[in-house]
């Protein structure tokens, strides 16, 4: 079956270094990758996502890295800040199901001053 | 910004008696999610729908669930008879385009926090 699943459950991190946040994916029919930020008491919050015919993505201050080879997906953070504090989660979806997200089980991101 | 939001923010029930969760998603979103988090465990997928009709729905999505849409600005999630196993945070989200479609984001409202005693 999918599973989605993140190698850590908890990472801390001083301020200003950069961030890297795992995840593993079963699935070599999974073709879309999205990491989403959930702080606490709110819903998760979109950061970037990753087709996969590619392998690199990037936005503001974040990097998404995608080895389908391995079946593997990081996160990596640059500059990291204290509102970066939070849930990080992966989701996929399965090739010919375009409406439905698995997500993985979370990696605690602490950042330290 | 537009956002998604959910009421209540926080539901207790007893076991056994019908809840019904409110969103609005974004108004111009035609895509509709639910899901639910365990606490402490993974998001997981209960049902998308779109066009006044469910598209997918998971396992957990069994006949104690439905959605609907009863006006041109609410999505609602029933459960009729609720059991323990269903206290859990219970997120909605909205897109413009199906999520996978690479083409916008999945907008997740703040949730609504389902206890069932």
């Amino acid at each position: 079956g999918e599973s989605v699943g993140l190698h850590l459950p908890t990472l801390s991190v001083q301020e200003g270094d950069n961030s890297i946040i795992n995840c593993a994916y079963s699935n070599s029919a999974s073709d879309y990758f999205i990491w989403y930020k959930q702080e606490s008491g709110k819903g998760p919050q979109f950061i970037i996502d990753i087709r996969s015919n590619m392998d690199k993505r990037q936005g503001q201050r974040v990097t998404v890295l995608l080895n389908k080879t391995v079946k593997h997906l990081s996160l990596q953070i640059a500059a990291t800040q204290p509102g970066d504090s939070a849930v990080y989660f992966c989701a996929d979806t399965l090739s010919g199901s375009a409406r439905q997200l698995t997500f993985g089980s979370g990696t605690q991101l602490t950042v330290l001053p | 910004e537009p956002e998604v939001t959910q009421t209540p923010s926080h539901q207790v029930t007893q076991m056994g008696q019908e809840v019904i969760l409110r969103c609005v998603p974004i108004s111009n979103h035609l895509y509709f999610y639910w899901y639910r988090q365990i606490l402490g465990q993974k998001v997981e997928f209960l049902v998308s729908f779109y066009n006044n009709e469910i598209s997918e729905k998971s396992e957990i999505f069994d006949d104690q669930f439905s959605v609907e849409r009863p006006d041109g600005s609410n999505f609602t999630l029933k459960i009729r008879s609720t059991k323990l196993e269903d206290s859990a945070m219970y997120f909605c989200a909205s897109s413009e385009e199906w999520v996978g479609q690479g083409v916008g984001e999945q907008y997740f409202g703040p949730g609504t926090r389902l206890t069932v005693t």
